[in-house]
């Protein structure tokens, strides 16, 4: 079966600091990797999706990048962090019938 | 459309009694929709999607209704349950596409 990891859970960072936030899916090949982010009480938006190795495809213009250095790894990335970067990031695969399968989350905070 | 800035419109309703959540989609090109359910702190989980050729689907509890004309969505939870309130997605897709938009979400309070 599936699964997908992401970390860390919590993340407090001070602002002008770098980020890296992992995730990593188990049990398929090839998924479709996103991120997301959503921000206190509001809706889902998506920041990048990944259909392949090396393949990135960004919806917002912003502070932060990701990459997909193997096959089931995307990574989230930014060199320094802005006050508006804080929010509850989730990352997923696409399954069957276009349904998402999300991750556990990362709260992040900055300060 | 993405409707991320917007606060999120809550229903609350007593325990037993059902619930309808509404979302209204952007995307003539849509095919495909899904709800989700988001619990304090956790990712969103699937619940139950619907393609654009059928206008009602149901699964244990809960029914999707689709209304192509008017672009809307409904999510109906029968003999809602302390542990239905939550926050409710719906989201679309175009088949086999790669991007899932989320609609703006409901907060579900169940009152026992």
């Amino acid at each position: 079966s599936q699964t997908i990891h992401q970390w860390p859970a919590t993340l407090v960072q001070p602002v002008g600091s770098p980020l890296s936030l992992e995730c990593t899916v188990e049990g398929t090949s090839n998924p479709n990797l996103y991120w997301y982010r959503q921000a206190a009480g509001r809706g889902l938006q998506l920041l990048f999706y990944s259909v392949g190795i090396g393949q990135i495809s960004s919806e917002v213009p912003q502070n932060l990048s990701a990459s997909r250095p193997q096959d089931r790894q995307f990574i989230l990335s930014s060199k320094k962090l802005l006050l508006s970067d804080s929010g509850f990031y989730l990352c997923a695969y696409q399954g069957r019938r276009e349904k998402l399968f999300f991750g556990s989350g990362t709260q992040l905070s900055v300060l | 459309g993405e409707s991320v800035g917007l606060h999120l419109p809550t229903l609350s309703v007593q325990e037993g009694d059902n619930s309808i959540i509404n979302c209204a989609y952007s995307n003539s090109a849509s095919d495909y929709f899904i709800w989700y359910k988001q619990e304090s702190g956790k990712g969103p989980q699937f619940i139950i999607d619907i393609r654009s050729n059928m206008d009602k689907r149901q699964g244990q509890r809960v029914t999707v209704l689709l209304n192509k004309t008017v672009k809307h969505l409904s999510l109906q939870i029968a003999a809602t349950q302390p542990g239905d309130s939550a926050v409710y997605f719906c989201a679309e897709n175009i088949r086999g596409g790669f991007k899932t938009i989320f609609g703006a979400g409901t907060r579900l309070f169940v009152k026992a």
